[in-house]
């Protein structure tokens, strides 16, 4: 009840294209889901991240899709650029537990 | 400029040796984690902090340990009873409990090849 499933685990796609990324969830205790990118050699950042109030959110190219009720969500990258190309993980967290889940990561990788 | 700094960047130990990475805080957060980073698994938790004094396992704490003795500071040990201890290492800080959002700041990682 505590994983987070992550698909795919890896993705390649051309400059200008739209990268979806899927996670699932099983513990409906979970009240935050963030994303985070990481860049080889470097630590994760949080990107963008969203609570189950919302359905939607966007902030520049980026957006996340959720849906409460299937316990699913995933994030959309609009106009994918090379320099987008990283791995990115989603993750859930519940207060209660006091820590963050991640999926297991899916390496993007834009081609120009 | 605030933020975590891990050391050293890369490691190299042989078998049957303890190992000790560095993670030092000016955020002034009060939780701190470590996790491990494996190809195709994620991150997962070694262990985690939310005070001084005080840690909890994370779901792969065997082989390791860890110590709070100073709000800035969340050394791991990797000891000899790890068993597959090569993996890149990432250790985090954040708020918590009703002001954490959630978000979790990382810092670049430590890299411990076992020769």
């Amino acid at each position: 009840q505590q994983q987070v499933k992550q698909s795919p685990q890896s993705l390649i796609v051309q400059k200008g294209g739209i990268p979806i990324i899927n996670c699932a969830y099983e513990n409906t205790a979970f009240d935050y889901f963030p994303w985070y990118q990481q860049f080889p050699g470097k630590g994760p950042a949080l990107l963008i991240a969203i609570r189950p109030d919302v359905s939607e959110k966007k902030e520049g190219r980026f957006t996340i899709s959720f849906n409460k009720s299937a316990k699913q969500f995933s994030l959309h990258i609009m106009d994918s650029q090379p320099g987008d190309s990283a791995t990115y993980f989603c993750a859930a967290w519940g207060n209660q537990g006091g820590k963050l889940i991640f999926g297991q990561g899916t390496e993007l990788s834009v081609k120009p | 400029d605030g933020g975590i700094t891990q050391s050293p960047k890369y490691l190299f130990r042989k078998e049957g040796q303890n190992v000790t990475l560095s993670c030092e805080q000016n955020l002034n957060h009060d939780a701190m984690y470590w996790y491990r980073q494996d190809p195709g698994q994620g991150l997962r938790l070694i262990y985690y902090s939310q005070i001084v004094n005080d840690f909890q396992k994370g779901d792969i704490a065997e082989g390791y340990s860890v110590s709070r003795e100073k709000k800035e500071s969340f050394p791991l040990t990797v000891t000899s009873a790890q068993k597959n201890p090569t993996a890149f290492y990432l250790c985090a800080s954040s708020i918590p409990g009703q002001r954490n959002t959630g978000e979790l700041f990382f810092g670049e990682g430590s890299r411990l090849t076992v020769l």
